[in-house]
């Protein structure tokens, strides 16, 4: 079954705790990308990666990293987070050889920074 | 540059009562454009796109959406809902072959229905 699988999916923690939130994709996809949700504000761009060892900034990058060092793995790094980091992250891959730019998305993580 | 507006942000409706989620876009150039829909603790799944063709596209659980070129919009609409409908709705563009492969959300339209 083609999954995207988002790890935590629920986070509590404080200020200034790194955390990582990790990203596996099974569809071989070579596009992966991080989005965060917020109330009245929809889908936010945070980085993007077109393949292995190649990211860039998204709408939204400051207070985030990410890395690509496998196909299948992207994850989300935030090296010292506040309180304005507390939203629901969407990890999400497409195609691109299919190139309509459908997206498939993990289940989401549910961050609170305190 | 492109962006999309949802007009609603939440939809009231009674059960089997028909539904138009609004979307309208700006481009100048053409786009693809989609619904993702969002049940409650879950990710966006696609419900329907529109790429190139017939106006009126089809997706599941019985929704479908009308693209109007001249009036920049890309409206959706089921014509009876039901309790498991309850969900937040998504519309976005993409533009055909962008190297840059983005996608831009509209804030959303939470649709809610009463029993």
């Amino acid at each position: 079954e083609a999954q995207v699988t988002q790890n935590p999916r629920y986070l509590i923690t404080v200020t200034g705790k790194k955390l990582t939130v990790t990203c596996s994709q099974n569809m071989n996809h070579e596009y992966m990308s991080w989005y965060r949700q917020d109330p009245g504000l929809g889908l936010r761009q945070i980085y993007y990666s077109m393949n292995v060892e190649v990211t860039d900034k998204g709408d939204v990058p400051e207070g985030y990293k990410v890395s690509r060092k496998e196909k299948r793995n992207f994850p989300l790094i935030l090296e010292s987070p506040s309180p304005n980091q507390t939203s629901l992250y969407f990890c999400a891959t497409r195609d691109m050889m299919e190139n309509t730019g459908e997206l498939f998305f993990g289940e989401g993580s549910r961050l609170t920074v305190l | 540059a492109q962006s999309v507006t949802q007009l609603d942000s939440q939809v009231p409706v009674f059960e089997e009562a028909p539904v138009e989620l609004r979307c309208n876009y700006s481009s100048s150039v053409s786009v693809y454009l989609f619904w993702y829909v969002q049940y409650p603790n879950q990710g966006l799944q696609l419900l329907l796109k529109y790429l190139s063709g017939s106006t009126l596209v089809k997706g599941i659980n019985g929704f479908e959406a009308e693209f109007n070129k001249s009036q920049t919009s890309f409206h959706l609409r089921k014509p009876s809902v039901h309790i498991s409908d309850t969900a937040e709705y998504f519309c976005a563009v993409s533009v055909p072959y962008s190297s840059a492969s983005k996608i831009i959300f509209g804030s959303g339209t939470r649709l809610s229905i009463r029993p």
